[in-house]
């Protein structure tokens, strides 16, 4: 069982519609990341939080905003996106700062973009 | 430019074979390094550090060289259970200390 949870697991969306993907962790960590992953490419990271911050934005499209109201949960709101945009959406979290640290992922939303 | 190379797969084995991966990383300033593992539509996993001095686990074999910013990975004795994407991740960025994944390598260990 994973201690990164993620909701919701599968999503089809119309390319008009607005939604939000959640993400929770309740291992104690202030980092968090949202990485997209579409088919035959790496794991791309969009977004970092750390202590509630953003401290990264992987030139990602503002179609994508992100938004961490506390260390353990974070939100991936998604509006006008392109099917293009379709890929899995992993949420992970780690301890921040420096070093030897090992993130753990959530289990991922599917998304279709139609 | 690719920050984090690894070999092209698949790597199809049979049970019991030695197999080793290799993975580049174009960031000199890299800090950590890691072996993530991904089954099929699950979430990656750590699967081991890298250390430079090299570190075993099991059948598990991490080595790291940093002066040809080259990471690599050996099982040995493979099973059916290892078959899966192994990810090549590298830390860099200071304090935020963000993973950079590679495109991941594939394996598929047959009877």
């Amino acid at each position: 069982e994973t201690g990164v949870t993620q909701t919701p697991r599968h999503l089809v969306m119309g390319m008009t519609n607005k939604k939000s993907l959640k993400c929770e962790q309740h291992l104690g960590h202030n980092a968090m990341y949202w990485y997209k992953q579409s088919a035959k490419k790496p794991l791309e990271l969009m977004f970092v939080y750390n202590f509630k911050e953003q401290t990264e934005n992987n030139s990602v499209p503002s179609r994508f905003s992100p938004e961490c109201p506390n260390s353990s949960h974070l939100f991936l709101h998604l509006h006008t996106l392109q099917p293009e945009d379709s890929a899995l959406y992993l949420c992970a979290s780690s301890p921040a700062g420096r070093g030897n640290t090992e993130a753990f992922f959530g289990q991922g939303t599917r998304l279709t973009v139609v | 430019r690719k920050e984090v190379e690894q070999d092209p797969g698949p790597f199809n084995v049979p049970e019991g074979a030695t197999v080793a991966f290799n993975c580049t990383y174009s960031n000199s300033a890299s800090q950590s390094f890691f072996w993530y593992r991904q089954d099929c539509r699950k979430e990656p996993k750590l699967l081991m550090s890298v250390y430079s001095s090299g570190n075993e686990d099991g059948r598990f074999t991490a080595q790291l060289n940093r002066a040809s910013q080259y990471i690599s990975l050996l099982i040995r004795d493979s099973k059916l259970s290892d078959s899966a994407t192994y990810l090549c991740v590298v830390i860099y960025g200071g304090s935020q200390g963000n993973l950079i994944f590679g495109k991941g390598t594939k394996l598929s260990v047959k009877p």
